[in-house]
């Protein structure tokens, strides 16, 4: 099992530019998470998807969107990148029989 | 919606001593409280959680106790070693049930040998 998987590690961005953070897991979760970690703020959930087919926003959605592309993968969308999204993206699953998130590794985002 | 405050941001403590991390929340209604370790370059992993109807949960050297009446808990790691040293988070669900857990902004714990 690999558990979360997050591509890319790493990512540098222009103002204005657009790019996809894709993410997929392999434990048959319906709920899934994107988040953000900033420095002094924690994780602050973006958007998340109960099952598929469905999502719903969170804390901090502007200047996001998502896909359920089906129940393994939960894409997170940049259409205009701006400076305030430079950040560390974690996506998330979670276990519906003991309510834990399992993180995948997180993205390194720079916009510039 | 739910609020969670996580004192303190920082924290060093001398091996073998123990650790103590307090969160607050604000939604009465929450009723799912996980704490989550984040080691550098990683994404966080849960290491002990708990839930309204219990007071504490034990876990080896890790401990959580729940105050609901006051809206406080609190984690307790005893004879820390320096594989300890990592990043806090603890959390807490609000009234959006299960599907939703708002964090706290983390607490870095140094664990000097």
């Amino acid at each position: 099992n690999a558990g979360v998987t997050q591509t890319p590690k790493f990512q540098v961005l222009k103002t204005g530019q657009s790019m996809t953070l894709q993410c997929a897991q392999d434990m048959n979760h319906n709920s899934m998470y994107w988040y953000r970690q900033d420095p002094g703020m924690g994780l602050r959930l973006i958007y998340y998807s109960a099952s598929e087919g469905t999502t719903d926003k969170g804390e901090v959605p502007n200047g996001y969107n998502v896909s359920r592309l089906n129940k393994r993968e939960f894409s997170l969308r940049l259409e205009s990148a701006a400076p305030s999204q430079t950040s560390v993206y974690f996506c998330a699953s979670r276990s519906s029989s003991t309510d834990t998130q399992y993180f995948g590794p997180g993205t390194r985002l720079t916009v510039l | 919606g739910e609020n969670v405050e996580q004192h303190p941001s920082t924290l060093s403590v001398q091996e073998g001593d123990s650790a103590v991390i307090k969160c607050t929340y604000s939604d009465s209604a929450s009723n799912y409280f996980p704490w989550y370790k984040q080691e550098l370059g990683k994404g966080p992993q849960l290491i002990i959680d708990i839930r309204s109807n219990v007071g504490e949960k034990k876990d080896q050297r890790i401990a959580v106790t729940l105050n609901k009446t006051a809206k406080h808990f609190s984690l307790h790691i005893t004879e820390t070693q320096p594989e300890d040293s990592a990043v806090y988070f603890c959390a807490a669900t609000g009234s959006g049930g299960y599907q939703k857990v708002t964090f706290g902004t983390g607490t870095k714990l140094q664990v000097i040998p």
